[in-house]
Order: C-alpha cells, then structure tokens, then sequence
C-alpha cells in the first residue's frame, strides 16, 4: 500500500471549513483514498473514501486531485466535536482489507 | 442497534497472566481485525480473520492468540509472552465486499 503524509497538526476557527491535505504521490491505480477520525480514547470512526472522483456524503468532502498525488478531506462548518486525530490511508480493496494508519493530523478546533 | 462491543473498557493485570478481550458485533460482518495502539501512535494490525474457523497473523502478532468460532465473536488473548502489553486495543469488523472497517469503541488494557 502507498505511503501518506500528513502534518502533524492543523488548528481551525469553530464554524469555518476545515481543510485537511494528506500528499500520497506513490499512490497506484487501484488504491482508494479513506479517511478516518479518532476522537480521543475512542475507535476510530469511517468518514468517507474515494478512487478518483470528488466525493461528499453528510460528514465531509474529499477532493482528490486529477494526478491523484494528493487529496484535500473538508469539513465544511467545523464544530468543537470535531477535534480529533484523522488518518488519511491509501490502500487496495480486496480480500486482505488491510489498513495502515500512520500518525494523523491532529485538528484542533478553537471556539 | 448494530454495532460492535467490546468488554471491558479498562482491564488491569499483574505480569505474568494472559488475559482475554472480548469483542463482539452484530454487524453480519465476515471480516474481523484486531489493532493496537500505543500512545500518540498510529493502530498496528494484530490478527485478522476473513470468515469463521481462519484468522492470519498481521503484523505484530507475537505474544497474542485468537480465535473465530462464530462470526459475531472474535476474542483476543494478550499472553505473558506479550513483552509490553499496555496498550490500547481496538477491534474492527467490515463486511465481505465492503471498503469501510467498523470500530469498537476499545479496551485500555494496564499490565503492572
């Protein structure tokens, strides 16, 4: 499975869009782009995934850039409740569901 | 409502003690995963099974056993081989087909 990077943190404006990169340049053909959040001290919870195409669904949007080298998950109206670690994870589908998750971005949402 | 338990929600044990996490979903899920997760770290892969009666080693399985006899269930033992088994543990479950993997809400397991 590609590798991701992402920073180690990013902070946001309660109410305002959150716009979280994570860079996956080695990313093949037949790898879907997931993204997970953990709230702290709870498993992690799906937020959405995509393989080429933007997706949105009632959490957030992934735009996933046309080389797709790269992805952008938003948050459109950030609440509190959406500080948490997210993981961006690249991977294959498949019989061997696998996930890798790295170290995440830490979102700080500040009232 | 459908989902996925898991019991206690912090465990202590003496060294030396194997201990047995429980985990349980109403999901239908054929697929079942067990993570681990240190503090300010990613989850690591422990076991996994696919369906009943098979599970496969992930990536840091030494000094764990599991076992799948029923679909819903997917017990965890930390053995006295287990060097540092202080840890968070999380289980997991997705469907056959399906991409997403479902999460418990875990057990901080304390080994002193």
């Amino acid at each position: 499975d590609a590798k991701t990077t992402q920073p180690p943190s990013m902070d946001c404006a309660e109410g305002r869009a959150a716009n979280l990169p994570c860079n996956h340049s080695t990313i093949s053909g037949n790898e879907y782009v997931y993204w997970y959040r953990q709230i702290h001290s709870q498993g992690p919870q799906y937020i959405i995934h995509g393989l080429k195409n933007n997706e949105t669904n009632e959490m957030a949007s992934l735009i996933i850039t046309e080389d797709r080298k790269s992805s952008t998950l938003i948050l459109p109206h950030a609440t509190l409740r959406d500080t948490a670690v997210y993981y961006c994870i690249v991977r294959v589908t498949g019989a061997n569901s696998k996930l890798t998750f790295g170290k995440g971005i830490t979102l700080s949402v500040r009232p | 409502d459908g989902g996925i338990t898991q019991s206690p929600k912090y465990l202590f044990r003496k060294e030396g003690q194997n201990v047995t996490l429980s985990c349980e979903q109403n999901l239908n899920h054929d697929a079942m995963y067990w993570y681990r997760q240190d503090p300010g770290q990613g989850l690591r892969l422990i076991y996994y099974s696919q369906i009943v009666n098979d599970f496969q080693k992930g990536d840091i399985a030494e000094g764990y056993s599991v076992s799948r006899e029923k679909k819903e269930s997917f017990p965890l033992t930390v053995t006295s081989a287990q060097k540092n088994p202080t840890a968070f543990y999380l289980c997991a479950s997705s469907s056959g087909q399906g991409l997403e993997q479902y999460f418990g809400p875990g057990t901080r397991l304390t080994v002193t």
